[in-house]
């Protein structure tokens, strides 16, 4: 079983939408989360950091983590074609240790 | 100029050779990684080093090995390639300051035959 559970999609929502992407886990030593984007043909980048439990947001974006329930959410609102992307969640037991990423939800925003 | 760079881009090779995949970067990070991303397996740890002196197997280090030549420089080498080794590879860098960003490299598109 691996260690990070991301639902792969691929994912199609009309412009405007709000649109939630989800990871569970297994590993309770994990505290440090986030959500990384990865265009097509480019390298992943930090969308979201959160540490333990509760809500982050940042402009349209909003991270949710549970960790009595081992589940991450992102919600992206009014959604626009430019989030189309790869979205990776990812998360570490301790601040600077090794990231364990799950294998990315694809994402389309048609306009 | 991009701060994280891996050359070559694109790869093909056959069976048996051994190949170099190579990254600068121009970030002064310490922290330094190297990433293998298929379908349905996401991006997995192969090698990672925290500075010139540290190197550390990750998640799937078999068949591959790596150098830390410098600060801005992290080579990894498969010394003998076979095909389940086709896959896109990522480099990434990092410094600790309260949180892990990484900062990738575009990639490199590798196929064994």
């Amino acid at each position: 079983q691996k260690e990070v559970e991301q639902d792969p999609g691929p994912l199609s929502v009309p412009e405007g939408a709000i649109v939630s992407l989800n990871c569970t886990y297994s590993n309770s030593a994990f505290q440090y989360f986030m959500w990384y984007r990865q265009y097509s043909r480019k390298g992943p980048e930090l969308l979201m950091y959160t540490y333990s439990s509760g809500n982050k947001e940042d402009g349209r974006f909003t991270a949710q983590v549970d960790k009595s329930s081992k589940y991450i959410s992102l919600f992206i609102r009014d959604s626009q074609p430019s989030d189309s992307a790869t979205y990776l969640c990812a998360m570490e037991e301790t601040s600077g240790s090794r990231l364990t990423f799950g294998e990315g939800t694809q994402l389309t925003v048609n306009p | 100029d991009a701060d994280v760079t891996q050359t070559p881009r694109n790869r093909i090779t056959k069976t048996g050779k051994r190949i170099m995949l190579e990254c600068s970067q121009t970030k002064g990070h310490d922290r330094m990684y190297w990433y293998r991303q298929d379908p349905g397996l996401g991006l997995r740890l192969i090698y990672y080093s925290f500075d010139v002196k540290d190197i550390n197997k990750g998640e799937i280090s078999d068949g591959y090995s790596v150098s830390r030549q410098a600060q801005a420089k992290f080579s990894l080498s498969l010394e003998s390639a076979i095909p389940n080794q086709t896959a896109l590879y990522f480099c990434a860098t990092s410094v600790y300051h309260g949180d892990n960003e990484q900062f990738f490299g575009p990639g490199t598109r590798l196929t064994v035959l």
